[in-house]
């Protein structure tokens, strides 16, 4: 039973670039969260999808959007990167219940340069 | 607003020894959902265990067992006899029931170095 899958799992970009982050959930899950996790803090809430559409998100700017396919999986994109934007990105899924726990995966780490 | 604050940031104990992390969160809401996840260096979060704001009967689960307090706003996690495996960042994260969604709000995290 595969768990939360992402790619790629290192990714370097310089600013002002674009990048696409990429989540497949685990076996029967269908809601898929993003967070962002800096170094040496907690992971901080970005959005979450649910029937492709999102369905609530962070205090986070426009610059950051997303995508759920029809399989479930998704996309993180991220514009006009800034150096605060480096740090752990993790993809999360879980059930549609408001108290399924969320698992994750092994986020893809970022950095701006 | 919610909030979750863990005042340890590190603790460090020899193998066998107990492990207790503080959790101390704040919400207006009366119903929501508090959990412990852990974080091993391959940077994967693993959920350990949940409790909901109704149920303040603290439970032991394994090496794991933890202390809810409402009237305190408190939700401690112990590893008892702790084993060098059990080295890695942990979490304490609180959940808000809304209409649509579930978004956890995290602490800063305790890491636990666990030394044979």
């Amino acid at each position: 039973d595969a768990g939360v899958t992402q790619s790629p799992t290192h990714l370097i970009k310089t600013r002002g670039q674009q990048v696409t982050l990429r989540c497949s959930p685990k076996s029967g899950h269908d809601t898929v969260s993003w967070y962002q996790q800096a170094l040496g803090q907690g992971p901080q809430f970005i959005f979450q999808y649910y029937e492709e559409e999102e369905r609530q998100r962070g205090n986070f700017p426009d610059r950051f959007s997303g995508h759920q396919f029809p399989n479930y999986s998704s996309e993180l994109n991220v514009n006009a990167l800034l150096l605060g934007d480096s740090a752990l990105y993790l993809c999360a899924s879980s059930t549609p219940s408001y108290n399924s726990p969320l698992h994750f995966g092994n986020g893809t780490r970022l950095t701006v340069t | 607003a919610q909030k979750v604050t863990q005042a340890q940031t590190e603790i460090s104990v020899v193998e066998k020894e107990d492990v207790t992390l503080d959790c101390v969160y704040e919400t207006r809401d009366t119903t929501y959902y508090l959990f412990w996840y852990k974080q091993p260096p391959s940077g994967e979060l693993v959920f350990l265990i949940r409790r909901n704001s109704f149920d303040e009967q603290n439970e032991i689960s394994g090496r794991y067992s933890w202390n809810f307090q409402k009237s305190t706003s408190s939700f401690n996690f112990t590893i008892t006899a702790s084993q060098v495996v059990d080295s890695a960042v942990y979490f304490c994260a609180l959940l808000m029931i809304k209409a649509a969604g579930n978004k956890l709000t995290f602490g800063g995290g305790t890491r636990v170095l666990v030394k044979p």
